[in-house]
């Protein structure tokens, strides 16, 4: 009964290589999210969907792209990874105005 | 641009003293202050929130206040306990979707 699942868990890559996060909510909530998490443990957001519609794109490099098939489902797809996108990635949703949830997020590591 | 003042950036305290941790925002438009605990590890798990049209909250060991004249809101946990030793993030909400975090409180509670 997860409300925010996140796979895969770990993802170790080298660098250039292409991959994709998934996140997936049961919660029946209409906004999802992309947080950073960096080794300081800074929490940037990078994009929100609500109703599969994007409404937050922050500065993000455009080697990164986000997807909402449908409302329950957001990914994360980067291109030419690079050392500096090792981090963790969490996925959260929420139904509007109200709490956020996230996931247990995704540890990257770029070689 | 929109941010959020998180203080301190580490916290040491004795087991069964009090520990707070301060909170300062831009955005006059916030009207909502989540305060998130993420464990070594783990995903930022809710722990209290407050909403503009109130002044405090309390639930047990932990209360949140706000100022909003002042834009500051504040987390107090009393009679602090080794498992509350946690990364603390404050946030403040404005409009429906946007969430700006602090930068992080790293807790310790010294046995």
């Amino acid at each position: 009964d997860t409300a925010v699942s996140q796979t895969p868990k770990y993802l170790v890559t080298q660098m250039g290589n292409d991959k994709s996060i998934k996140c997936e909510q049961n919660l029946g909530h209409d906004t999802m999210y992309w947080y950073k998490q960096d080794s300081k443990k800074f929490l940037k957001i990078m994009f929100s969907y609500n109703n599969k519609e994007l409404i937050i794109n922050e500065t993000v490099p455009n080697r990164f792209s986000p997807k909402s098939p449908d409302k329950a489902h957001l990914n994360l797809h980067i291109n030419s990874l690079e050392l500096g996108d090792s981090a963790v990635y969490f996925c959260a949703s929420s139904q509007y105005g109200k709490t956020q949830y996230f996931g247990p997020g995704t540890r990257l590591l770029v070689l | 641009g929109e941010n959020v003042e998180q203080h301190p950036s580490t916290l040491s305290v004795q087991e069964g003293d009090s520990a707070v941790i301060k909170c300062t925002y831009s955005d006059s438009a916030s009207n909502y202050f989540p305060w998130y605990k993420q464990e070594l590890g783990k995903r930022p798990q809710l722990i209290i929130d407050i909403r503009s049209n109130v002044g405090e909250k309390k639930d047990q060991r932990i209360a949140v206040t706000l100022n909003k004249t002042a834009k500051h809101f504040s987390l107090h946990i009393t009679e602090t306990q080794p498992e509350d030793s946690a990364v603390y993030f404050c946030a403040a909400v404005s409009g429906t979707y946007k969430y700006i975090f602090g930068t992080g409180t790293r807790l310790k509670v010294l046995a």
